[in-house]
């Protein structure tokens, strides 16, 4: 158990719909990250938040959206959505020290499958 | 970031040594070198990471190159529930973000 908690595990939801997905972080981690993974993208960046302020963005589509709350939990927005969305989102999260050192930790995951 | 190269595949007995390769031959000198792991049906989870010297930890090895140009993790007695994908992760200092090739799938026979 890695400590970082993630609802729902699994969501089934129809093209054009609004999807939230939630994140808790470890205790006393500031970093959120959210992964996508895909059978033909494999593992890819889309967001990372610390302490509430976006820090770092990759390949996250404009019909998604992220936040983080001052509790530090956050959630992944996902509208509009198309049967390629399908995938496994990951959180993870961090103390991010600043350090290429830094370890993240990884959510067991939320399913999407948009039908 | 720097690429990263290894095996799609290997197999390996259980209670044998394994040897999981990672080339990176275009590291930077304050890149460091990560890997992560991805059980079935799990998120990925670390198992070691070094810049330039041999690391040890209780779950694998790390064995860097004296030119930093390639890396090898030995887990040093094979279990079926080490069974996973296994990526190699060059991380630099201003990068956040993990970067994921598309690793080596291990396979653990019995």
């Amino acid at each position: 158990d890695s400590g970082v908690t993630q609802t729902p595990k699994h969501l089934i939801t129809a093209t054009g719909q609004r999807v939230t997905l939630r994140c808790s972080p470890r205790s006393g981690d500031l970093s959120v990250y959210w992964y996508q993974q895909s059978l033909d993208q494999g593992l890819q960046f889309l967001i990372q938040y610390y302490n509430g302020e976006e820090r770092a963005k990759g390949n996250i589509l404009e019909r998604f959206s992220a936040q983080q709350f001052p509790d530090l939990h956050s959630e992944l927005n996902l509208s509009s959505l198309e049967l390629g969305d399908s995938a496994l989102y990951f959180c993870a999260s961090s103390v991010d020290s600043g350090l290429s050192t830094d370890t993240q930790y990884f959510g067991p995951g939320t399913r999407l499958t948009v039908l | 970031d720097a690429k990263t190269t290894q095996p799609n595949s290997m197999e390996s007995n259980e209670e044998e040594p394994v040897h999981l390769p990672c080339n990176h031959s275009t590291i930077s000198g304050t890149d460091y070198i990560h890997w992560y792991r991805q059980l079935p049906s799990q998120g990925p989870e670390y198992v070691i990471h070094g810049l330039t010297s041999n690391v040890n930890n209780r779950m694998a090895s790390l064995a860097i190159a004296e030119d930093r140009k390639s890396s090898t993790l030995i887990l040093h007695r094979a279990t079926l529930r080490d069974a996973a994908v296994y990526y190699c992760i060059l991380r630099s200092g201003s990068a956040r973000q993990l970067t994921f090739g598309s690793g080596t799938q291990l396979t653990v026979l019995p």
